[in-house]
């Protein structure tokens, strides 16, 4: 079975700075798929960014980007020029083909220092 | 465009009582699912349909029942609520299982004495 590990249970950064959350996950599949979600205090789930195994080149949406080792099994979450509104708990989560469901981590919850 | 809609936003039940969360999504998705989030852990998938008309078991089914009502409404049953099922639940919608993104509702926190 597949699992994900997030190993920071919090973390906390300066406005303005840079942060790396960090994700493992175990699998046997090679052909899977990747994901950072945000929960900000108002609950809502959001999709931050994606990651596909295939390709080697790794996923930036505007200030967040990834760093994907897909030997290690490793996809950590780099958020940069913090700002207020990224304080949140971020989840990483795992899914491949043929398989219906997410399979999440723990969590890590973000707040950002002013 | 309200996305993924879910009520209640609150509920507080008495051990044994039954009660349905309604779930609704206006873009067209072909599948729902329902998760519980629990403190220190993730999200933890009960009940999924992949399409309408089907369902099927998650990671936690035990306690619930769901029913796809049509292509745009999953609800979740329980029976019998007990103290363990004090959670908060959210419903979610994709195009398809597998690699697609998931979009979630605001969730409803229950709470079983």
């Amino acid at each position: 079975a597949q699992t994900v590990t997030q190993s920071q249970p919090e973390m906390s950064v300066q406005e303005a700075e840079t942060v790396t959350l960090s994700c493992t996950y175990d699998t046997s599949e090679s052909d899977y798929y990747l994901f950072w979600y945000k929960q900000p205090p108002s609950r809502q789930m959001i999709l931050v960014i994606r990651q596909e195994a295939y390709k080697q080149q790794n996923a930036t949406e505007n200030r967040f980007s990834v760093n994907f080792q897909k030997a290690a099994k490793s996809f950590s979450l780099k958020i940069s020029d913090s700002q207020l509104g990224d304080a949140a708990m971020y989840f990483c989560a795992y899914t491949n083909f043929g398989n219906e469901k997410l399979t999440f981590g723990t969590g890590t919850r973000l707040t950002i220092i002013p | 465009n309200a996305g993924v809609t879910q009520t209640p936003k609150f509920q507080v039940l008495k051990t044994g009582q039954s009660m349905t969360l309604q779930c609704a999504q206006d873009m067209n998705h072909n599948s729902m699912y329902w998760y519980r989030q629990d403190p220190g852990m993730g999200l933890r998938l009960i009940y999924y349909s992949a399409s309408e008309g089907t369902t099927d078991k998650g990671e936690v089914p035990n306690g619930y029942n769901v029913s796809r009502l049509n292509k745009r409404e999953f609800s979740l049953r329980l029976e019998s609520a007990a103290p363990s099922q004090t959670s908060v639940y959210f419903c979610a919608s994709s195009l398809w299982t597998g690699p697609n993104e998931q979009f979630f509702g605001p969730g409803t926190r229950l709470t079983v004495l």
